[in-house]
């Protein structure tokens, strides 16, 4: 079994739609959630970085981490053309090594 | 300010051969990772520099892997001999200076996409 788990997609939705992308994870040690963006050819970037539980809101974004039923969540509200990529869930133990899920491929039409 | 850097951005290599990938990671950054993603797979880290010490080689998947940081700052990861199972993208991530358990965070270099016939 993997340690994160996620939906590779791909997810199309309609521009203006909201966006639900989420994980889940086995590793109870996990503290330090991300969710990266990554375009095509591209390296991944840093949407959103939450420790613990809770939720983070960043512009259009918002992170939720539930701990207890080990479940995250990355929300994008009206979603535009350019926010199609892949989006990965990521998480530590603090101890620095990332673990990621597959990526979820998000398309967003005009 | 420059990000990651890497290079070459692609490699083709026939099997047994061997190839050298490069990391320049941002300036002043102490903390140096390399993660490979292997086709329909996930991200998966490989080591973690500290300056020029390997703090965590735990992914590192057999000696035909070989990672420096001479002096702390660019980093080499040299496969040697190549083998098929090898192929996928390399990515390089840099984070500032570690305090404690505290998750900093990562910034990627674009790959290093390798693909071995």
């Amino acid at each position: 079994q993997k340690e994160v788990e996620q939906d590779p997609g791909p997810l199309s939705v309609p521009e203006g739609a909201i966006v639900s992308l989420n994980c889940t994870y086995s590793n109870s040690a996990f503290q330090y959630f991300m969710w990266y963006r990554q375009y095509s050819r591209k390296g991944p970037e840093l949407l959103m970085y939450t420790y613990s539980s809770g939720n983070k809101e960043d512009g259009r974004f918002t992170a939720q981490v539930d701990k207890s039923s080990k479940y995250i969540s990355l929300f994008i509200r009206d979603s535009q053309p350019s926010d199609s990529a892949t989006y990965l869930c990521a998480m530590s133990d603090g101890f620095q090594k990332l673990v990621f899920g597959t990526g979820t491929r998000l398309l967003v039409s005009p | 300010e420059a990000g990651v850097t890497q290079f070459p951005s692609h490699s083709v290599i026939e099997k047994g051969q061997t190839v050298t990938l490069r990391c320049d990671p941002i300036s002043g950054h102490d903390n140096l990772y390399w993660y490979r993603r292997v086709m329909g797979k996930e991200i998966k880290f490989l080591l973690h520099f500290v300056k020029e010490s390997k703090q965590d080689e735990s992914g590192m998947p057999n000696n035909r892997f070989l990672a420096e940081r001479t002096g702390g700052t660019y980093s080499t990861l040299k496969v040697q001999p190549a083998e098929l199972e090898d192929s996928g993208v390399y990515f390089c991530a840099s984070s500032q200076e570690t305090s404690g358990s505290v998750q900093e965070t990562q910034y990627f270099g674009p790959g290093t996409r390798l693909l071995v016939l």
